[in-house]
Parts: structure tokens; sequence; C-alpha cells
């Protein structure tokens, strides 16, 4: 099936560790995006990525790094997490043309203790 | 700066119409976006409109007035199943999403 592939879909994380969120999709999308989803709050753009190797800062991008070796495959590492970074993350991709929707991924809650 | 508005949650009767709103204030107009989004699921796309006037796509429909920074979703022929959060977006003059706090709507029976 065609879409966006999250991992880990939860993770409980200790302050101070290091964590990557991978993120792979299969429909070609040359834009790839990382978005936080707190409650209350509207969805945050984290990093985001108009081609492969090219990548851009959101909203919200400090804590945070991202890579696009290639179409494919987006990954987002919180380099020393911090309780902070608690939140529900949410990978997405999009055509370049178009209506230029946005598909997302299942979401990955990430828990900072 | 830029700002998007809409109603933190309404609450709607089974086989009803609701109208969600949703006012913007954005650095440009590229388009305004509705999402649905049920609890502990991803959002997935409902609407796009980047003309004045009424999109319609069977019991959901979306207006947009550029001149007033308005646009609502509507839905008709309520259904449980349309219990979710109404997430809007409006793509800025730089091409990014501006994301509202999302309306979440509660159907009762």
């Amino acid at each position: 099936i065609a879409g966006i592939t999250q991992a880990p879909t939860s993770q409980i994380l200790a302050a101070g560790r290091r964590m990557t969120l991978r993120c792979t999709q299969d429909m070609r999308h040359n834009a790839m995006y990382w978005y936080r989803q707190d409650l209350g709050l509207g969805l945050r753009l984290i990093h985001y990525s108009n081609t492969a190797g090219t990548t851009g800062k959101g909203e919200v991008p400090d804590g945070y790094s991202v890579s696009r070796a290639n179409t494919d495959d987006f990954p987002l590492t919180l380099a020393s997490a911090v309780p902070s970074q608690t939140s529900v993350y949410f990978c997405a991709s999009s055509e370049r043309g178009g209506t230029g929707e946005l598909f997302f991924g299942e979401g990955s809650r990430l828990t900072v203790l | 700066g830029q700002n998007i508005d809409q109603p933190t949650e309404m609450t709607a009767t089974e086989g009803a119409i609701v109208q969600i709103n949703c006012t913007y204030q954005t650095s440009g107009f590229n388009g305004l976006f509705w999402y649905q989004q049920h609890a502990g699921e991803a959002p997935t796309f409902l609407s796009y409109n980047v003309l004045d006037g009424l999109e319609e796509k069977g019991r959901f429909s979306s207006f947009l007035s550029r001149s007033k920074g308005y646009s609502y979703l509507l839905l008709k022929e309520l259904q449980m199943k349309d219990s979710a959060s109404y997430l809007c977006a409006v793509r800025d003059s730089n091409y990014q999403l501006i994301w509202g706090a999302g309306t979440k709507l509660i159907i009762k029976p």
C-alpha cells in the first residue's frame, strides 16, 4: 500500500538521549515535512525538504536535525532529548504541483522523561 | 503575525448540518485546506480552496472569501463517524502552511 511509514509509533525516552524518528514514503513526492502536534496548538513545522539533497528550517527547528539523502527517506533526529520535546510527530509529503495537499504518516508518539 | 482562528469545540446531532468557521490573517495567500483528524490518527485531506466560492464534495462543502479572510466547512447529514477534529490551514506567500489549532466536533445521537 502506497503511503508514508513512520517508526517507531511510540517511544519513551530518557532526557539527554539521542533519538531518530524514521520516515519513508513510496509516492515519489519531492517535498517532505516534519511536524509536531501538541494539545491546543496547531501543527507546527519543524523542518522541511523541497527535494532530495536540500532541507530547510520550519517554525520550531531548535533541538532537531534532518537529512534528505534520497527522495524516499527523511529522518528526524533529536540530538539530546528534553521533556519539552514530548509530542506527537508527523511526517508528511506532497507533490510540488497541483493542490500540494499533504499526505501524513501515522505519527510517532514520543515521551521524554 | 500570522494567525488562524477556529472554534475549539462544537457539538451537533446525528443527521443535522454543522458549519465550522475559520478566519485567517497571513502573509499572502496561496490556498486554504481543510483536513480531518480522528483521535489518535493522522490528518487526512478534505478540501482545497484557492478561489472565492463554494466547493462541494459529497456531504462536505468548503467556502472561501479571500477579501474577508474567511472560510467555512459545511458538513451535511452528519454521521457518528464524522466525530473528529477539523483542521484549517492556509498556504502563505512562501508556500508554507499555517495551521489552526483545530475544531473538535462531537456528534450526539
